[in-house]
């Protein structure tokens, strides 16, 4: 079957560094997304893996190991905007978007 | 232009009416969404056209019809939906459906069925 999980509520505190990490067992792996959703308003793009390893976009990075099954998005400098949702998808080998559920991110003054 | 556009922004519909959504992109991509998401739940897919042609259809009741006129709109037809079909309607757009291409999601419509 198919299955990510990661989870369902995090809080951090504004500047600081929080890891968020996400497993899966799918069928077939062509890649791994991580997109940001405020609540009400539509999924945006942050990052995408295919190979191990780590990828950075300012003040966020994404980090990948194919054979542990294995994500973590990585967000540094905390800001309060970063309060929102963060989905991790994995495309299967039909090259279909599997979905987590979703970690929600609260972040304090 | 990286943007997906969708109208209306909300909907409230009988049990009776026929709506439409509408969803555009002009980025040239093939591929093209319909997802369906409820509240803190991630978005569910619901149908998938590439190159203008029904690729996917994931079980989706008959009362959500897809249409895709040309390769820059997608709509989706709405008739005899049921209250708990109320959710949020999201069109995405991708370069292609094969190949590792992220997402580009519209607004999204807010549906309410009474």
């Amino acid at each position: 079957g198919q299955n990510i999980d990661q989870p369902t509520e995090m809080t951090a505190t504004e500047g600081a560094i929080v890891q968020i990490n996400c497993t899966y067992q799918t069928s077939g792996f062509n890649g791994l997304f991580w997109y940001q959703q405020h609540a009400g308003e539509a999924p945006t793009f942050l990052s995408y893996n295919v190979l191990d390893g780590l990828e950075e976009k300012g003040r966020f990075s994404s980090f990948l190991s194919r054979s542990k099954g294995y994500s973590y998005l990585l967000l540094k400098e905390l800001q309060m905007k970063d309060s929102a949702s963060y989905l991790c998808a994995v495309t299967d080998s039909n090259y279909q978007l599997i979905w987590g559920a979703g970690t929600k991110l609260i972040i304090k003054p | 232009d990286t943007e997906v556009t969708q109208t209306p922004k909300h909907l409230v519909m009988g049990m009776t009416n026929k709506k439409s959504l509408k969803c555009e992109q002009h980025m040239g991509h093939r591929a093209m969404y319909w997802y369906k998401q409820k509240a803190k739940k991630p978005p569910e897919l619901m149908f998938v056209y590439s190159y203008e042609k029904l690729s996917i259809n994931e079980s989706v009741p008959s009362r959500f019809s897809p249409e895709c006129p040309n390769s820059s709109l997608l709509n989706l037809h709405l008739h005899a939906l049921q209250p708990e079909d109320s959710a949020l309607y999201l069109c995405a757009s991708s370069q292609a459906l094969e190949g590792i291409y992220e997402q580009y999601f519209g607004p999204g419509t807010r549906l309410t069925v009474t």
